[in-house]
């Protein structure tokens, strides 16, 4: 069974903190992407990622950085959190970055900054 | 002027009831067509995927792709309230762009 997996359901964190979420698939996947959601704006695609190493930005970069050192592993970086971070993360993958892809996300991350 | 959209609801019907979800796009250049479903404090997973105009069925559900109206429509038969969730279009052009979501149709259904 195919396995996307964030490693916090839930993080409460404090303004000006580093923050880091990772995320592991088991699906020997290309791609990785990092999504966050909130209530009325729908997914917007913060970064992704076509290979190890390789980083792009997607349409809401700005206060975020991401690291994939390894095929499996991609790491959401919040180098200062804020408040207007609060939101749902989500991580997917997908095996294919054009045509037709198939994205396999995990549960997410539901992320607080007070 | 927004890519893809998606009238976010809560849309409730009863139990049993024909469920229409409908998205509508503007680039006609998008070329692949899908819907996600996503339950509560879950990610979205892959419901549907079309490619042509016209009609695709998988059991309960029916996707529908009307690339000269630029209009796409997921079709629920019989609904249960298992199917209640959030349900996401998904259009992609076939370049490096990725996919493009509708911000979602929260659908409730009552026993």
């Amino acid at each position: 069974d195919v396995k996307v997996t964030q490693s916090s359901r839930y993080l409460v964190k404090r303004t000006g903190e580093k923050v880091f979420l990772e995320c592991v698939q088991d699906m020997d996947h290309e791609n990785m992407f990092w999504y966050r959601q909130d209530p009325g704006l729908g997914l917007r695609l913060i970064y992704f990622s076509y290979d190890v190493k390789m980083k792009e930005k997607g349409d809401i970069p700005e206060g975020y950085s991401v690291s994939r050192e390894k095929k499996e592993r991609f790491s959401l970086i919040l180098e200062s959190a804020s408040t207007n971070q609060t939101s749902m993360y989500l991580c997917a993958s997908s095996l294919r970055l054009t045509g037709s892809e198939k994205l396999f996300f995990g549960s997410g991350t539901q992320l607080s900054v007070l | 002027q927004k890519e893809v959209e998606q009238d976010p609801g809560p849309l409730s019907v009863p139990e049993g009831a024909i469920v229409s979800l409908n998205c509508t796009y503007s680039n006609s250049a998008f070329q692949y067509f899908m819907w996600y479903r996503q339950y509560s404090r879950k990610g979205p997973e892959l419901l549907m995927y079309t490619y042509s105009s016209g009609n695709k069925e998988d059991g309960r559900f029916t996707a529908q792709v009307d690339k000269s109206s630029k209009y796409i429509s997921l079709f629920i038969r019989d609904s249960q309230p298992s199917d209640s969730a959030t349900y996401l279009c998904a259009i992609e052009g076939g370049g490096a762009d990725g996919l493009t979501f509708g911000k979602g149709t929260h659908l409730i259904i009552q026993p």
